[in-house]
């Protein structure tokens, strides 16, 4: 049974760039969290999606958007990259957004 | 949403108990309590989760008092392997995941 993936789990980008990162749900699962952690600091969440739709979102930036598609994976967008999007971000699912996260790895983005 | 507060760091010795204790004196009347374990560069991972008395599983339990304004993890006879940082989390109407809000959490280290 797999579990939760990400991918890429490392890239680099520079200032003003845009990135999309991906995420496949463990199986059975159709609510995908987003959630942004930097070096030394608890997870902080972007937002949720369920049937497709961005159901809850934390204090975040236009420039964080996200997609979730008919299989439940997800990706999360963001554009115009600064320094301080530097971090690890972290996909986790769950059923029906109710009971126990289950996270990725993440993917560690460097913005330079 | 209630914030929690829980120490920054506490140090134990291979097979003792380790009990960390969280203060969310703000929790509201449908709000659980959930505990997460990370390791450097993993995603957090579920340890337990309660909402009033007592919850036990198999690696930990989890106390909480009548007036639910504080809990405790309880970590039996802890290995080097348990080294890692621990989130404690309030909310989740009816255990749900959306919005969920991760502070700094513990970093727990085990000496042999």
């Amino acid at each position: 049974d797999a579990g939760v993936t990400q991918s890429p789990t490392h890239l680099i980008k520079t200032r003003g760039q845009q990135v999309t990162l991906r995420c496949s749900p463990k199986s059975g699962h159709d609510t995908v969290s987003w959630y942004q952690q930097a070096l030394g600091q608890g997870p902080q969440f972007i937002f949720q999606y369920y049937e497709e739709e961005e159901r809850q979102r934390g204090n975040f930036p236009d420039r964080f958007s996200g997609h979730q598609f008919p299989n439940y994976s997800s990706e999360l967008n963001v554009n115009a990259l600064l320094l301080g999007d530097s971090a690890l971000y972290l996909c986790a699912s769950s059923f029906r957004g109710t009971g126990e996260l289950f996270f990725g790895e993440g993917s560690r983005l460097t913005v330079l | 949403l209630a914030k929690t507060t829980q120490p920054i760091s506490m140090d134990s010795y291979e097979g003792q108990e380790v009990n960390i204790t969280c203060s969310h004196n703000n929790i509201a009347t449908n709000d659980y309590i959930t505990w997460y374990q990370q390791f450097p560069s993993q995603g957090p991972r579920f340890i337990i989760q309660g909402y009033k008395t007592k919850v036990t599983n198999e690696v930990a339990s989890l106390f909480i008092p009548a007036d639910r304004k504080s809990s405790t993890l309880s970590l039996p006879r802890v290995s080097l392997s348990d080294t890692a940082v621990y989130y404690c989390l309030v909310g989740g109407y009816g255990g749900a995941t959306n919005k969920l809000i991760f502070g700094t959490g513990t970093l727990l280290a085990v000496q042999p």
